[in-house]
């Protein structure tokens, strides 16, 4: 039973180049979200999609982009990377939005030098 | 603005003395709080959610929304329950979470 599934677990940018965090869950879950952690911060929202087809803005979306590609998967792409974006970068599901529980993934830790 | 609060980044208590983990929010909403926690090596995950009333590993927490607060207590902790352990409020059926910066919690033998 794999859940949420990250890829990959680690990454080095240099500024300026892009890439693409993968996510894929097998719960059949509708709702999938990115966040970044940094240091001494709470987790914040990037892009979060409520249903397959959908995608929406969270708390710090710029300089990202996501792609629902289906009900199973998530993408987060960095087009340009810069220092700032330097982050532990989680993906979690969930079955819907109030009161449901989020199921994460590992997490990626990206470092952009 | 919408935020959680959790004032300990560092909690270290002896096995068998009681947790309190402290959390703190701002929202004059109907907020939907949680507790996840995540242990060494292992995956975020949820502990409790305010809804349910429950007690979980022997954990609990009482939404006082007088005092904005979702404070997690234990009476007794034992050394598993060493982890770092976040506070979250989704507003309003909303699917954002807000997360609080967590606070590690380390069980002394």
């Amino acid at each position: 039973n794999a859940g949420v599934t990250q890829t990959p677990k680690f990454q080095v940018l240099k500024t300026g180049q892009s890439m693409t965090l993968q996510c894929a869950q097998d719960m059949n879950h509708n709702s999938m979200y990115w966040y970044r952690q940094d240091p001494g911060m709470g987790l914040r929202l990037i892009y979060y999609s409520a249903s397959e087809g959908t995608t929406d803005k969270g708390e710090v979306p710029n300089g990202y982009n996501v792609s629902r590609l289906n009900k199973r998967e998530f993408s987060l792409r960095l087009e340009s990377a810069a220092p700032s974006q330097t982050s532990v970068y989680f993906c979690a599901s969930s079955l819907s939005g109030s009161f449901t529980e989020a199921f994460f993934g590992q997490g990626t830790r990206l470092t952009v030098v | 603005a919408q935020r959680v609060t959790q004032p300990e980044k560092l909690l270290s208590v002896f096995k068998g003395a009681p947790v309190e983990l402290k959390c703190n929010y701002s929202y004059s909403g109907s907020p939907e709080l949680f507790w996840y926690v995540q242990y060494s090596r292992q995956r975020l995950q949820l502990l409790l959610r305010h809804i349910s009333r429950e007690s979980i590993k022997g954990f609990t927490a009482d939404l006082n929304k007088g005092e904005t607060s979702f404070h997690l207590k234990k009476p007794f902790a034992q050394e598993e329950d060493s982890a770092m352990y976040y506070c979250a409020l989704r507003m309003d059926s909303n699917y954002q979470l807000i997360w609080g910066a967590g606070t590690k919690l380390i069980i002394k033998p």
